[in-house]
């Protein structure tokens, strides 16, 4: 199945500065989710990217999508201490036949920002 | 409404117990899912239930019973679990199984831990 794997595996940085985590997958897509989950919590839905755009924003966040490379990047600009979680990424795969799309979670990366 | 709800959040068992989990949501969403996730790894699909039906086991032991009972409701009843089955177990829901763009909203989790 289409699991996505990120890196880096956790990333430590100081307030304010920008943080980024890169999530690659093996083939093709619909569209491609990151989630976070703060510590032993549920994960929140971030941001969603289809397979044909190659940017997206919202508030502080920016993601990319290289199909070609099969690879996607989220940025998180001016970090807060609040932003300490871990992010996955989830590629959705192209439903079809018995497949529905299903959602697999990449392995994470746990992103720790200091006050 | 866009709260998934679980209870117990913490639950402590015994081998040889019966216990229930449960979900709910108020978001008329018709897809809801069942997640284990070890320590600092990504959730695992367990189970998907489409319009109150069990649409997809990923193979998971028989140990391991759902139940939708309506549309807002499921559960996951344990019965004869293994230490190794002590994780975080989430509940998801999404609009309509299937849909490309659907996020998924999840619960806060339940830890549990078999004794």
């Amino acid at each position: 199945s289409q699991q996505g794997e990120e890196d880096p595996q956790a990333l430590s940085i100081q307030e304010g500065e920008n943080a980024t985590m890169n999530c690659s997958y093996k083939t093709s897509i619909n569209n491609l989710q990151w989630y976070r989950q703060n510590s032993g919590r549920g994960l929140v839905h971030l941001i969603l990217i289809r397979s044909n755009e190659r940017e997206k924003h919202s508030g502080r966040l920016r993601v990319t999508l290289d199909t070609s490379k099969k690879s996607s990047s989220l940025l998180i600009t001016a970090s807060r201490a609040a932003d300490t979680a871990s992010y996955f990424c989830a590629p959705r795969e192209n439903a079809g036949g018995t497949s529905y799309g299903k959602l697999t979670f990449g392995q994470g990366t746990i992103l720790t920002v200091h006050p | 409404d866009t709260e998934v709800t679980q209870t117990p959040k913490h639950l402590v068992m015994g081998m040889t117990n019966k216990k229930s989990l449960k979900c709910e949501q108020h978001m008329g969403h018709r897809a809801m899912y069942w997640y284990k996730q070890k320590a600092k790894k990504p959730p695992e699909l367990m189970f998907v239930y489409s319009y109150e039906k069990l649409s997809i086991n990923e193979s998971v032991p028989s140990r391991f019973s759902p139940e939708c009972p309506n549309s807002s409701l499921l559960n996951l009843h344990l019965h004869a679990l293994q230490p190794e089955d002590s994780a975080l177990y989430l509940c998801a829901s999404s609009q309509v199984l299937g849909l490309p763009y659907n996020e998924q909203f999840f619960g806060p989790g339940t830890r549990l831990t078999v004794l």
